[in-house]
């Protein structure tokens, strides 16, 4: 049972440059949510999705696409990086007993 | 989301010392989880309340829910090494999808 998975573990990207954060579960959860976080704040919440189809925005959500087609996926789009985006994101997961989390995608952008 | 407010930012902890971080919301929460992040990991769920005034142990933790279920605390006894990380509390609101997280608390560990 692997849980909640997440690709890459790092990535560097030049300002400007797009990419897609991988994020899949095989728990069966509805519920999936990306947070970044940053020293000193926390994690803070990107997007999160109810379901299959189903999206809405956290508190962070400006520079950042997500799509839920699948139970099992959740990709975090960058749309045009910025030296604002480097941070640590994390995907997580809820079932009965809390959040599963990702171990991390670790972000800089030069 | 809710705001939730978390005291201290750090705890420097002498080992087999307690101590106690602080989490408190201006507003009714539905629930609210701890979380412990080691130094280079991803947070991993400790514990959720539910009920007003809910006192909850785990071994050396122990974690109480506000009578108004708007603060909540962790009380570490007798600390040490493995206990070093930052924890979290997370809430959720009444009707509210989305898990807020305080800042956190970091927690070293003299020897």
């Amino acid at each position: 049972n692997a849980g909640v998975t997440q690709t890459p573990k790092f990535q560097v990207l030049k300002t400007g440059q797009s990419m897609t954060l991988q994020c899949a579960q095989d728990m069966n959860h509805e519920y999936m949510s990306w947070y970044r976080q940053d020293p000193g704040m926390g994690l803070r919440l990107i997007h999160y999705s109810v379901g299959a189809g189903i999206t809405d925005q956290g508190e962070v959500p400006n520079g950042y696409n997500v799509s839920r087609s699948t139970t099992e996926d959740f990709p975090l789009r960058l749309l045009s990086a910025a030296p604002s985006q480097t941070s640590v994101y994390f995907c997580a997961s809820s079932g009965r007993w809390g959040y599963t989390f990702g171990s991390g995608t670790r972000l800089t952008v030069v | 989301g809710q705001q939730v407010m978390q005291i201290p930012q750090y705890q420097h902890v002498q080992e087999g010392e307690d101590f106690t971080t602080y989490c408190n919301s201006s507003t009714t929460l539905s629930n609210i989880q701890w979380y412990k992040q080691r130094p280079g990991g991803h947070p991993v769920f400790l514990i959720q309340l539910v009920k007003s005034g809910e006192v909850k142990k785990q071994k050396r933790l122990t974690f109480q829910f506000g009578e108004a279920k708007k603060n909540s605390s962790l009380h570490i006894t007798a600390t040490q090494t493995t206990d070093v990380g930052t924890y979290f509390c997370a809430a959720l609101g009444v009707n509210d999808y989305k898990l807020s997280f305080g800042a956190g608390t970091t927690v070293t560990v003299r020897a």
